[in-house]
């Protein structure tokens, strides 16, 4: 198994620029989620889905759109960047998601966003 | 004020030395307490998840502890190896609505 695969690894924006970081995983997890990892700050919640067509915001959602239309893809939009978007994005996935907590977590290697 | 505080922010020790990572929470309800290593460009790797009832679990030379009460965790490497620099982060989940919240972690460097 893979387990979960982010790509890509490195992306520099400008700002305005759309783009979309992937994320996969082969473990047929119900729960994916995106998180973005900052200097001195804890990893923070951007979106998360407990189910193919099931999604729902996290504690930073502003500026980032996800879609969930298989169990194995949960991929994260970008629709115009901005340079407060410039982090460390990790996709990560659980096989359980049950009563509002989740089971282990799996995370991918990170994407490194820039935007100038 | 983040809800999870890990302390302190970076540590440095000799292979072969013990240390002891601290993490105070006010997540409530509490629901489980985690830790993570993430070595540098990688992603984070659970260590332990412990919940209300458990008090000490161990993984390899890790050994967590959990006091529900004072709401503090540690996590004690014995026998530290140079393959143990990393961050080390603590995420304490409440039972509502994947609350889960993240430290900002400890940066533990073990030098030869």
């Amino acid at each position: 198994n893979a387990g979960v695969t982010q790509t890509p690894k490195f992306q520099v924006l400008k700002t305005g620029q759309s783009m979309t970081l992937q994320c996969a995983q082969d473990m047929n997890h119900e729960y994916m989620s995106w998180y973005r990892q900052d200097p001195g700050m804890g990893l923070r919640l951007i979106h998360y889905s407990v189910g193919a067509g099931i999604t729902d915001q996290g504690e930073v959602p502003n500026g980032y759109n996800v879609s969930r239309s298989t169990t194995e893809d949960f991929p994260l939009r970008l629709l115009s960047a901005a340079p407060s978007q410039t982090s460390v994005y990790f996709c990560a996935s659980s096989y359980s998601w049950t009563s509002g907590t989740t089971g282990e977590l799996f995370f991918g290697e990170g994407s490194r966003l820039t935007v100038l | 004020k983040n809800q999870v505080e890990q302390s302190p922010q970076s540590l440095i020790i000799l292979e072969g030395k013990n240390c002891t990572l601290q993490c105070n929470y006010t997540v409530s309800p509490f629901s489980n307490l985690r830790w993570y290593k993430q070595d540098t460009g990688r992603g984070p790797v659970s260590l332990t998840i412990m919940t209300f009832s458990e008090n000490t679990k161990s993984n390899g030379r890790y050994t967590a502890t959990l006091d529900a009460d004072t709401k503090q965790s540690s996590l004690h490497i014995t026998a530290s190896q140079l393959s143990d620099s990393a961050s080390y982060i603590c995420v304490v989940s409440a039972f509502r609505n994947n609350d889960m919240r993240f430290g900002a972690g400890t940066r533990l460097t073990v030098k030869p």
